[in-house]
């Protein structure tokens, strides 16, 4: 089976930019979480995608948005960069959508700085 | 807020000790609790999950955690660690919120075994 991918590996960018990040899901998951690992941190939630729709939220701004797409595919998209989203970005796929239960499979992650 | 709290950030052992990594949360409504494990520029790894049942719970590599609902713990410990143990571990908790659960990381204990 084909685990989680991430793209980029690795993505630099200047403040006020905007980015998007990429993530296939394991095959066979509906379930999309994003993540953000800063330096010496544990995953910070920002949210998690099932069937298409937003369906739990951590505590990020509205610049954090994303998408998931009908193959489960997902992207994360960050508006006007601020040096502090500066960090490692994971997704993790996962099957059964609200019922936290389920352990979730993570990519490698997107390394994003912020210069 | 939800909260979960990793109390050491760093434990060094010698190979062959046994080792605990203390997991500690704050709900005491019903909850989902997970081992995570992250190799350096990985992703992280599902070592065990409690979801209900036997308090106890173990992994194919000999690590082992037990839920105690009263003192909202989930400590892993291990009876002989290897060098290849060394790694980054998280705990992780699923808490009930609004309809959905809320994955909630601590920040991790860096796990370093010595020869």
């Amino acid at each position: 089976e084909t685990g989680v991918t991430q793209s980029p590996t690795h993505l630099i960018k200047t403040r006020g930019q905007q980015v998007t990040l990429r993530c296939s899901s394991q095959s066979g998951h509906n379930t999309v979480s994003w993540y953000q690992q800063a330096l010496g941190q544990g995953p910070q939630f920002i949210f998690q995608y099932y069937r298409e729709e937003e369906n739990g939220r951590g505590n990020f701004p509205p610049r954090f948005s994303g998408l998931q797409f009908p193959n489960y595919s997902s992207e994360l998209n960050v508006n006007a960069l601020e040096l502090d989203d500066s960090a490692l970005y994971l997704c993790a796929s996962s099957l059964g959508g609200t019922g936290g239960n389920q352990p979730q499979h993570f990519g490698d992650g997107t390394r994003l700085s912020i210069l | 807020a939800q909260s979960v709290t990793q109390l050491d950030s760093q434990v060094p052992v010698f190979e062959e000790a046994p080792v605990e990594l203390r997991c500690n949360y704050s709900s005491s409504v019903s909850v989902y609790l997970f081992w995570y494990v992250q190799y350096p520029n990985q992703g992280l790894q599902l070592l065990l999950k409690y979801l209900s049942g036997s308090t106890l719970v173990k992994s194919i590599n000999g690590f082992e955690a037990e839920f105690n609902k009263s003192q909202t713990s989930f400590h892993l410990r291990k009876p002989s660690v290897h060098i290849s143990d060394t790694a980054e571990y998280f705990c992780a908790v699923s808490f009930a919120s609004g309809g959905s659960y809320i994955p909630t990381f601590g920040r991790g204990t860096s796990l370093i075994v010595h020869p």
